[in-house]
């Protein structure tokens, strides 16, 4: 079955260092990842997809079909990146269903 | 322009009763999904339209849930004889095709008392 895993509830760093939220999938196919963000009371946002390849408030996240995983990294973590991140699946064409992780909650700390 | 709106944004109800969820959709866009997110989890697939048709209902948990979209815009969420394990906050999510990006609403927040 398709799954979405993030190992972290709660990941917690100080303002200017770098941070690493884990995803990992469960998919034989060719998937679409996504992360999207929840800011404290907004609604959820996407904030990147693998196939576009952008780099989205300073976060990154390649895909790595061999490790099944989709990790979001940014080099300098910010105090207005504290936020919930959830990874997303899809398994794409007229399947437009996401797969959820259970999210990390990410606090910068100044 | 205007967001994916829904309504209400509570609701609190009592076992057995029934509850109608709105979702208003941003104008144009063609699909349409249902997520229910209880705490501490992320979203969990209920529902998804392509138009007036269900296109994969396959999330539903069992048929007391039941959801329409008629002239292929806003859509509503039916739950029949609530259930206190019902309780989560529903969200709708819209896109302009199913390949597209999806906008979230704010959802919905179920409570069964």
């Amino acid at each position: 079955a398709q799954r979405v895993t993030q190992p972290e509830k709660l990941l917690s760093v100080f303002k200017g260092a770098p941070v690493e939220l884990k995803c990992n999938y469960s998919y034989s196919g060719s998937p679409e990842l996504f992360w999207y963000v929840q800011y404290s009371r907004q609604r959820l946002q996407l904030l990147l997809r693998h196939i576009s390849r952008e780099s989205i408030k300073g976060f990154t996240a390649d895909l790595n079909k061999g490790e099944t995983s989709f990790h979001l990294k940014k080099p300098f973590a910010q105090e207005e990146d504290s936020a919930m991140y959830y990874c997303a699946l899809s398994l794409g064409g007229s399947q437009g269903n996401l797969i959820f992780g259970k999210g990390t909650k990410l606090s910068v700390k100044p | 322009g205007a967001g994916v709106s829904q309504t209400p944004s509570n609701k609190v109800t009592e076992k057995g009763k029934y509850v109608e969820l709105r979702c208003d959709p941003i104008s144009g866009h063609t699909a349409l999904y249902w997520y229910r997110q209880s705490l501490g989890q992320g979203p969990e697939f209920l529902i998804y339209f392509q138009g007036t048709g269900a296109a994969d209902d396959s999330g539903l948990p069992n048929d007391r849930f039941f959801a329409v979209r008629p002239e292929g815009s806003v859509s509503t969420l039916k739950i029949q004889r609530t259930e206190r394990g019902d309780s989560a906050v529903y969200l709708c999510a819209s896109s302009r095709t199913a390949d597209y990006e999806q906008y979230f609403g704010p959802g919905t927040r179920l409570t069964v008392t």
